[in-house]
């Protein structure tokens, strides 16, 4: 099972240029989410979506956009980097059952450096 | 949405059971509180849910006392592969995830 998984794993971008962030899920969930994690601290959420078509802020939402378009994927778009947006990116995807143990479900993540 | 107040980091020893408490005083009535792992370079893991009283898997176990301001999780004869950071989340789980807080984690350290 692939999970959650997320591209790239690395990129270092100049300040200004744009890029997307694509994370892929394989587990038919209808919730998937888009964090950062800065050294030393807890993740902050970015945006979410919880359903195709459908997109919501998070926390942290300016200097980013997202788009959903199909169920399994969820895209992270840079439109003009800044070097503030230098941190790791963590996708995330999830359930709605109403089990005990729903929980996250996390890719392994994409370094990204702003210069 | 609850905040949660958990140790910055603790350090234990191999063979070792570790105890990390998680304050949520102003957890509402549908929260739940969930405990997620993170290894460096990896992203977060989920280890244990529960709503009250005690949850026990094949990871760790979770005693919430009656009131539910708070909670610990408790990691038994611990290993140098448990060195990681530690969350502790109180959310609606049936609203989903994307209410979800990460604080800043607890870092256990277990030393050989």
């Amino acid at each position: 099972n692939a999970g959650v998984t997320q591209t790239p794993k690395f990129r270092v971008l100049k300040t200004g240029q744009s890029m997307t962030l694509l994370c892929a899920q394989d587990m038919n969930h209808e919730y998937m989410y888009w964090y950062r994690q800065d050294p030393g601290m807890g993740l902050r959420l970015i945006h979410y979506s919880v359903g195709e078509g459908t997109t919501a802020k998070g926390e942290v939402p300016d200097g980013y956009n997202v788009s959903r378009l199909k169920k399994q994927n969820f895209l992270l778009g840079l439109e003009s980097a800044a070097p503030s947006q230098t941190s790791v990116y963590f996708c995330a995807s999830s359930s709605y059952t109403g089990a005990l143990d729903e929980k996250l479900f996390f890719g392994s993540g994409t370094q990204l450096s702003v210069l | 949405l609850a905040k949660t107040t958990q140790p910055i980091s603790m350090d234990s020893y191999e063979g070792q059971e570790v105890n990390i408490t998680c304050s949520h005083n102003n957890i509402a009535t549908n929260d739940y509180i969930t405990w997620y792992q993170q290894f460096p370079s990896q992203g977060p893991r989920f280890i244990i849910q529960g709503y009250k009283t005690k949850v026990t898997n094949e990871v760790a176990s979770l005693f919430i006392p009656a009131d539910r301001k708070s909670s610990t999780l408790s990691l038994p004869r611990v290993s140098l592969s448990d060195t990681a950071v530690y969350y502790c989340l109180v959310g609606d789980k049936n609203t989903g995830g994307f209410k979800t807080i990460f604080g800043a984690g607890t870092r256990l350290f277990v030393k050989a």
